[in-house]
């Protein structure tokens, strides 16, 4: 079957544009995450979704990060005012539910800020 | 606070040797799992192991295989005949009751010289 979906998978953009990340996870998969790889920082958490609840997001750096997740399915990771320190690559994983199931992660989308 | 180590900057081995990659991890909780990815140039994190707390048995997957030790929490890989696809950079992470996503080590690049 499909595995997690990413778009796009490269962006470019200006010091202060905002930017909107497209995750679509495994169909079934009830758990979304988003994290994010740099080179200073390894992998990191940023939020998660599951089911109805309301997300976790304690892993977002500042305000200008947000994310949605519509009908369950689809995710969105929206970046404000974007800088330079938020270069690094975007990863969107998803799971099977909530128990301790392992994540499947899509391909990442590089996102570099000029 | 949950925390994995992998000391193991880089490696470079010649094929046909084994290595093994370390990871040692933190946590206060009794129910938790871990978790080995692999990350080949291409980017994508693949899915390799789970295991549960509760379950020390090693583990074989044709030249792989897991080291579970609670007593000195670590969680170790070991790669037998080693050969060039297995170049990547290797990651553990951890999962507890306290946090849904997972915690990362910096991971481990792994270079098989033909």
């Amino acid at each position: 079957g499909a595995g997690v979906s990413q778009s796009p998978s490269n962006k470019v953009t200006e010091k202060g544009k905002d930017v909107e990340l497209r995750c679509d996870p495994i169909s079934g998969h009830t758990a979304l995450y988003w994290y994010r790889q740099s080179l200073g920082q390894g992998l990191e958490f940023l939020i998660y979704f599951q089911g109805n609840s309301a997300p976790d997001k304690s892993g977002l750096p500042s305000d200008r990060f947000s994310a949605e997740r519509t009908g369950g399915s689809v995710s969105t990771l929206t970046i404000q005012r974007t800088q330079q320190e938020d270069s690094a690559v975007y990863l969107c994983a998803s799971s099977l539910g909530d128990n301790y199931n392992e994540q499947f992660f899509g391909p990442g989308t590089r996102l570099t800020v000029l | 606070a949950q925390k994995v180590t992998q000391a193991q900057t880089e490696i470079s081995v010649v094929e046909k040797e084994d290595v093994t990659l370390d990871c040692v991890y933190e946590t206060r909780d009794t129910t938790y799992y871990l978790f080995w990815y692999k990350q080949p140039p291409s980017g994508e994190l693949v899915f390799l192991i789970r295991r549960n707390s509760f379950d020390e048995q090693n583990e074989i997957s044709g030249r792989y295989s897991w080291n579970f030790q609670k007593s000195t929490s670590s969680f170790n890989f070991t790669i037998t005949a080693s050969q060039v696809v297995d170049s990547a950079v290797y990651f553990c992470a951890l999962r507890d009751t306290g946090r849904r996503a997972l915690t990362f080590g910096s991971g481990t690049r792994l270079q098989v010289q033909p």
